[in-house]
């Protein structure tokens, strides 16, 4: 089983719906989670990070975790152009050595139509 | 001023040269990371150097050696390079992992590998 995993997409909505994007991940130990931005020709850029079950807001974004389900999700509300990217899913894993790592999903290229 | 930075940001070269990507970073941060991103946007870590030491070296050929001179440095020195290299290679930094870090990473531009 891949350590994370994210329906590759690509995600297509208008302008002003709602886009979900999803993440499943494969160690019930891992703690941290992360969901990063890039941009076509850019670098990835930390837009939300969740750390404990339920929901966390910040702006037109909310983070979503389930840690029984081992279930990650973003969802960005009142979508707009500019949101248009590869949104990547991170997850903190811990290596045999004991060292932490973070591992990230292949990604979802959302677009969003005006 | 840029967080972290990467020189060069584009590589065209031949297959069997060898080839260097510096990573300087001036956030203070205690670990830095070397990430590669295929052609289908998968990014995967390669390295990882907790305070110059190496903590994380995933199963990449030993054609890859990175070096951490201080910890806001680190570089990756690729030996004879195969097609299957090009890629874009993303240095990080993060200030670490514990109960006040959260492992968030700052990424460089990311340096472009073409192997002809």
């Amino acid at each position: 089983q891949k350590e994370v995993e994210q329906n590759s997409g690509p995600l297509s909505v208008p302008e002003g719906a709602i886009a979900s994007l999803n993440c499943t991940y494969s160690d019930r130990g891992s703690q941290s989670f992360f969901w990063y931005r890039q941009y076509s020709g850019k670098s990835p850029e930390l837009i939300m990070s969740i750390y404990s079950n339920g929901d966390k807001e910040d702006g037109r974004f909310t983070a979503q975790l389930n840690k029984a389900s081992q279930y990650v999700s973003l969802l960005i509300r009142d979508s707009q152009p500019s949101d248009s990217a590869t949104y990547l899913c991170a997850v903190e894993l811990i290596t045999q050595g004991g060292s932490e790592k973070l591992v990230f999903g292949k990604g979802t290229k959302l677009t969003v139509n005006p | 001023d840029t967080a972290v930075s990467q020189t060069p940001k584009y590589l065209v070269t031949q297959m069997g040269n060898d080839k260097s990507i510096k990573c300087e970073q001036n956030l203070g941060h205690d670990t830095m990371y070397w990430y590669k991103q295929d052609s289908k946007k998968f990014l995967k870590i390669m390295f990882s150097y907790n305070n110059k030491e190496l903590i994380i070296n995933e199963t990449v050929p030993n054609r890859f050696s990175p070096k951490s001179p201080d910890k806001a440095h680190l570089n990756l020195h690729i030996n004879s390079l195969e097609l299957g290299d090009s890629a874009v290679y993303f240095c990080a930094s993060s200030q670490g992992w514990g109960l006040e870090n959260t492992g968030e990473l700052f990424f460089g531009e990311g340096s472009r590998l073409t192997v002809l």
